[in-house]
């Protein structure tokens, strides 16, 4: 069965500091994909970054970088130069790449404060 | 840009009554799904809808609920006898396939069940 971990159900970062969220997933597929999802107090989950389980190089998006270790089973999420508007709950998933469903399974999530 | 519309934003309901959520996905995508979020904890995947059918769907889908894509557009998620534990948020998310796996979000439907 597949799982995500977030371990971290909050962070707090200074304003302009980079930040470290942790990812830890579970599975047996071969191919999987991971994601990382921002959800602000309005509600709404923005989707940030996708990293595939053969790719190479670890995803990069703007000031959002995925660490991604295949050994280790993590993906986790650093954002750079912290903004106030980065105040949200993050969430981590995975979806088995091999099913065409494509289904994500999600995270607890990580609420992340940023200080001015 | 494109992107996932869904409504009502609020629906309020009494218990044993039916409610349709409706979600139009972004026009070129091929892959839809039904999430839902009880207040305060994770999202949890309901179904997956491909070519007309449903692909996958986990144990919280159980026969009180039901998809349709009734037109080129709209795709919907109806509850036939809602229950108080169906109250949470529930998101429609589309993806394009072909290799893309990005799944984008609606900004989801509060459904409150008294």
């Amino acid at each position: 069965a597949q799982k995500i971990t977030q371990t971290q159900p909050g962070m707090f970062v200074q304003e302009k500091e980079a930040v470290t969220l942790d990812c830890t997933y579970d599975t047996s597929d071969p191919s999987y994909g991971l994601f990382w999802y921002k959800q602000p107090s309005s509600g709404e989950m923005i989707f940030l970054i996708y990293q595939g389980s053969y790719d190479q190089q670890n995803a990069t998006e703007g000031r959002y970088s995925l660490n991604f270790q295949k050994a280790r089973k993590s993906a986790n999420l650093v954002i750079s130069a912290s903004q106030l508007g980065d105040s949200a709950m993050y969430f981590c998933a995975m979806s088995p790449q091999g099913n065409q469903g494509g289904k994500l399974i999600f995270g607890q999530g990580t609420e992340l404060s940023v200080k001015p | 840009e494109p992107e996932v519309t869904q409504t009502p934003s609020h629906q309020v309901t009494q218990m044993g009554q039916e409610v349709i959520l409706r979600c139009v996905p972004i026009s070129n995508h091929l892959y839809f799904y039904w999430y839902r979020q009880i207040l305060g904890q994770k999202v949890e995947f309901l179904v997956s809808f491909y070519n007309n059918e449903i692909s996958e769907k986990s144990e919280i889908f159980d026969d009180q609920f039901s998809v349709e894509r009734p037109d080129g557009s709209n795709f919907t998620l109806k509850i036939r006898s809602t229950k108080l534990e169906d109250s949470a948020m529930y998101f429609c998310a589309s993806r394009m396939g072909g290799g893309s796996y990005e799944q984008y979000f609606g900004p989801g439907t509060r459904l409150t069940v008294t």
